[in-house]
């Protein structure tokens, strides 16, 4: 079955330690991998994605994350968080760009 | 910069109720989305639409869902007879063509059925 697994409900750090947010994935076909943020009463974000090619992929706001095929995973990380960065972070799976399949999130709170 | 905005932020209705829910997609976009979140669980897509008809649904979106692009603008997600388990957070998404270009998502509407 396809399948988006984030095995961190929730994660705090301080500001300025670097953060990696964890997701593996099952899906049949090539798969088409997203990260998107939601901040409080906003829609979803797109940050970053990887389609093919280089699996290190660069995003937006200092992200970036790893696609890793041998163990299913695609983590986000970021060297230096900063309290911005404060948000609910999910990982998705899909055929290209639709149908979206997710998983449940992980939120971050970040320390001054 | 151009966004997707749900109307409304939080509804709150009577089980069997019908609910509308509406969405105003990005203007030049021509694929729309619903997706839903019950509370703890993951995001789960609905249903897609392209040029004024269902394209996928998902086994959640059963009979008592429909959806609607009424006008030029809006795109309107319609549950007949709500029931508890409808109680979610649902998002909206458009994208343009292609299928490379990312969906855009709305902040979404908060459903409660009581």
């Amino acid at each position: 079955a396809q399948s988006v697994t984030q095995p961190d409900i929730h994660i705090t750090v301080s500001e300025g330690a670097s953060l990696e947010l964890r997701c593996n994935y099952s899906y049949g076909a090539t798969p088409y991998l997203f990260w998107y943020v939601q901040s409080p009463g906003q829609g979803l974000q797109l940050l970053l994605k990887y389609f093919s090619g280089d699996t290190l992929v660069q995003g937006i706001k200092g992200f970036e994350a790893e696609f890793k095929r041998s163990q299913s995973s695609f983590n986000l990380r970021k060297p230096s968080v900063h309290w911005s960065d404060a948000a609910e972070y999910f990982c998705a799976v899909g055929p290209y760009t639709d149908k979206l399949i997710f998983g449940t999130g992980t939120r971050l709170q970040v320390f001054p | 910069e151009p966004e997707v905005t749900q109307t409304p932020s939080h509804q709150v209705t009577q089980m069997g109720q019908e609910v509308i829910l509406r969405c105003v997609p990005i203007s030049n976009h021509l694929y729309f989305y619903w997706y839903r979140q019950i509370l703890g669980q993951k995001v789960e897509f609905l249903v897609s639409f392209y040029n004024n008809e269902i394209s996928e649904k998902s086994e959640i979106f059963d009979d008592q869902f429909s959806v609607e692009r009424p006008d030029g603008s809006n795109f309107t997600l319609k549950i007949r007879s709500t029931k508890l388990e409808d109680s979610a957070m649902y998002f909206c998404a458009s994208k343009t063509g292609g299928y490379y270009n990312e969906q855009f998502f709305g902040p979404g509407t908060r459903l409660t059925v009581l």
